[in-house]
Formats: C-alpha cells, structure tokens, sequence
C-alpha cells in the first residue's frame, strides 16, 4: 500500500470548491505530519501551494491566492487541500508530499479539471 | 531573485552515466538541504534524493530506485548541487527537477528542469 493515496482525478464547477484528499497509509497518523501540496499545469514544473500540519503550523505561499487552502481530516487520516471559488485556471495536476522515514514521498497527484 | 536552474541532460545509453548540475542563485545556498526530484513522461512526481546542508552533516539520502547508482554532492562555494547517475535505465528517463529544503521550508522553489532520456 502506498503511504500517500490522492485520487487519480477529480471534477468541479466554476465558482464550485473542490477538496482535494491526501490519504495516509493505515498506521502513519496524519496528526504528526506537515503535508506540503504542489500546483503543476501541463509543461510547467511544479509550483508550491502551502504546507499544513495544524492551525498553529502552517504557510502559504508566496502569492498564492487565499482561495487555496490546507487542513486534516483525522477520522479519513488524510490531508486536505481546499480550493474554493474555483477558476479555470485551476485546472492542473496536485501533489502532496511528507517527510517519512528520511524520505520524502511524493502522492500520485490528482488531476482537477474544471468544466 | 531566488532561482535554482537545471542543467547537463541529454541522451544516453543504457548503462552509461551522466552528471547533473543545479545552479542557484538568490539565496545562501550553505543553509539548505538540495533535493532531486524526477518525472517520467506522463507520471508523478518522485523524490530522487537529497544532501544535507553542512551544518547538518552534509550527508545524503536517496530513494530506493536509485540507491547504489546516484549520488549528489555540493558544492557550496559555487552554490551548485550535482547529481551523478551512473549505471543508467531506461526507467531513469525523466524530467529532473532540483529544489531547495531547509525544515519546515520544503520544494519552494523549482527550476525548469532538465531531460535525461536513457535509450539505445
């Protein structure tokens, strides 16, 4: 099993918010975690949206629009990444990513279209 | 402006080896982990490996994929980072991206990226 599961794909509205889920595996606790998301559009390397670990550690980027943001779902142990008022601009690929066992691990990603 | 610029891919053979360079600027280099980041055509991202900045010892890690095949060094008064990969696969064809770390700061910023296509 994967030690972070996202959701191949995902489909929202404009103007619709989207929650994006970052699953960790069965016996790591999302609780101890700073999960850190990434933007990537076609061609383009990835870009730093935020990292959250609680309401007390947490950053957002630089420039990066208020309309994204993180939080945890401990009961789903999973990280959570919230984009609301959603714009076509959005559209792209995410990934989240922890520091685990002096490695950083990357999700698969989840390609958010928005129609 | 901080910045960090990929460079030294290409096309090699299967088996050869072939060194990546990543050239910053903007930022003192000294305090920050440099990590390797790759993506093969049409996948995710996956961490390659990474090198401690020298007050934390100066040493490294690496994925098991690449274990025993990469190693990253640095060179701090250049502020540069290599990534040496010998004993190339086709598996290691991918876009490599470097980044910078420095807890609880983590993949800021990244570069373009270089190409390395590993194919007879």
């Amino acid at each position: 099993q994967a030690v972070l599961t996202q959701p191949a794909s995902l489909s929202a509205s404009p103007g619709a918010s989207a929650s994006l889920t970052c699953t960790l595996r069965s016996g790591i606790n999302v609780g101890t975690y700073r999960i850190y998301w990434y933007q990537q559009k076609p061609g383009s390397p990835p870009q730093y949206l935020l990292r959250f670990k609680s309401d007390s550690d947490n950053q957002q980027g630089s420039g990066v629009p208020s309309r994204f943001s993180g939080s945890k779902d401990a009961s789903a142990n999973a990280g959570i990444l919230l984009i609301s008022g959603l714009q076509s601009e959005d559209e792209a690929d995410y990934y989240c990513m922890i520091w685990h066992s002096s490695a950083w691990v990357f999700g698969g990603g989840t390609k958010l279209t928005v129609l | 402006e901080v910045q960090v610029v990929e460079s030294g891919g290409g096309l090699v053979q299967p088996g050869r080896s072939l060194r990546l360079s990543c050239t910053t600027s903007g930022f003192t280099f000294g305090d920050y982990a440099m990590n390797w980041v790759r993506q093969a055509p049409g996948k995710g991202l996956e961490w390659v490996g990474f090198i401690r900045s020298r007050p934390y010892g100066g040493t490294t890690e690496y994925a098991a994929s690449v274990k025993g095949r990469f190693t990253i060094s640095r060179d701090d008064s250049k502020s540069i980072a290599y990534l040496q990969m010998n004993s190339l696969k086709t598996e290691d064809t991918a876009v490599y991206y470097c980044t910078r770390a420095w807890d609880p700061v983590a993949f800021d910023i990244w570069g373009q990226g270089t190409m390395v296509t590993v194919s007879s």
